[in-house]
Order: structure tokens, then C-alpha cells, then sequence
């Protein structure tokens, strides 16, 4: 089946530091792969996605590049703000295997100014 | 902008009662999805639709039902509600094929 792996959190950081939040995934197919975010008290909210080997996602100084050859999908940013804390989770969705997205658990990422 | 709407952001129900979550997208999305979010578990998808009165189970659908009797409006039903339902719940839409989901703000339910 399809399964989507995140580092555990918390993650604590202070502004201005760099952050990377793990992915791995594993797929029975060819996947797309997203970051959603979720702000205190919202929704979750798209925030970059790739659709095939290679791609890189970016959005809001966040970016993350699909690895093939490593299964993974790692979501980086290089000066993060206190605006940023938050819950990301890492997803999948199999192309042309319906419209099924696999989350992976989250990790709360809190950023002290 | 898309919106999606849930009826209530908090809830609190006691252990035996029939529970309904309501959900509403204003974008003429053919698509709506249950999601329950637990610490550590991420989200698990319950049931979701592709049309109106149609529905398919998810990867969790024990103790659930759904209603989707108009196209912008999709129901959660818990039957009998128990403690193990005590969750945020999410609902979420898409267009056809679209791989992007909007999400709701979510409903918190205590099941005491």
C-alpha cells in the first residue's frame, strides 16, 4: 500500500534558523507529492506541491524537491519566522489510481522569537 | 476564494447519541471528503463522494455514515457516538480530477 513518513515533532526553532521537516514515502504507484500546512485554529492549506521526479516546490520561501531514487519529499526553509509556526503534513497522491490523498502524521513545527 | 464550511468548530456530545457534522463548499466542487486528524496519525479519510447521493468508504468508515443529498452539502453521521469518535474532524472538496483539496476549519468533538 501507500504510506507517507514524517520526522516526529515537535520542532522547535528560533527565527531566523534553517528547517528541514523529513518525508518518506512509499507508493504502489507514481505519485504526486504536496505540503499542506496548518495555521492554530484552521484548516489545512495547500502549500507546494511536485508532480514527478526531480520537480521542486516552492511557495512563501518554502521548498521541497521530489527524490526518486530516495523516496522523499524533504521541506526546507532557510530563514523561518515566528508566522511559520505551524503543523505540516506531508502527502501523496497516485496519479491515474484516484483522486486519494495519504497523509503522513505532521509535525508541529514552533518557531520562539 | 473557496470555502468550505463546518457547522460547528466545537462540540460535545455524551457517549450514545446520534451525532451529525455538517459540511458546506461553495465552489460547485463534485468532490467532498471526511477526514479524522489524531495526534501522531495524521489524517485518516472516513468516506467520501464524487456526486450527489453518491458515496465511497474510506480507509476508517466503522461507526460512520454520510448523507450527500445536494451537491455543496456532505454529512458525517455517528449513529451512536463512543469515546474512541472523540477527534477533529475535517472536511475537504475538490474539482473532477484536481489533486489540490480545501480544507474546512474543522470540528473538535468530546464524546463524554
Amino acid at each position: 500500500g501507500n504510506s507517507v513518513t514524517q520526522m516526529e515533532g515537535p520542532v522547535t526553532l528560533s527565527e531566523e534558523a534553517f528547517l528541514t521537516i523529513n518525508c518518506t514515502y512509499t507508493a504502489t504507484g507514481y505519485p504526486s507529492l504536496f505540503w499542506y500546512v496548518q495555521y492554530p485554529g484552521e484548516g489545512l492549506q495547500l502549500l507546494l506541491k511536485a508532480t514527478k521526479a526531480d520537480d521542486k516546490g516552492s511557495n512563501k520561501g518554502f521548498e521541497a524537491t521530489y527524490r526518486k531514487e530516495t523516496t522523499s519529499f524533504h521541506l526546507e526553509k532557510g530563514s523561518v519566522q515566528v508566522s511559520d509556526s505551524a503543523v505540516y503534513f506531508c502527502a501523496l497522491i497516485i496519479r491515474n489510481a484516484g483522486n486519494m490523498l495519504t497523509f503522513g502524521g505532521g509535525t508541529r513545527l514552533m518557531v520562539k522569537p | 476564494d473557496v470555502k468550505v464550511t463546518q457547522s460547528s468548530r466545537y462540540l460535545v456530545k455524551r457517549t450514545g447519541e446520534k451525532v451529525f457534522l455538517e459540511c458546506v463548499q461553495d465552489m460547485d466542487h463534485e468532490n467532498m471528503f471526511w477526514y479524522r486528524q489524531d495526534p501522531g496519525l495524521g489524517l485518516r479519510l472516513i468516506y467520501f463522494s464524487y456526486d450527489v447521493k453518491m458515496k465511497e468508504k474510506g480507509d476508517i468508515p466503522e461507526g460512520y455514515s454520510v448523507s450527500r443529498e445536494k451537491k455543496e452539502r456532505f454529512s458525517l453521521i455517528l449513529e451512536s457516538a463512543s469515546t474512541n469518535q472523540t477527534s477533529m474532524y475535517l472536511c475537504a472538496s475538490n474539482k473532477g480530477h484536481s489533486y489540490e483539496q480545501y480544507f474546512g476549519p474543522g470540528t473538535r468533538l468530546t464524546v463524554t
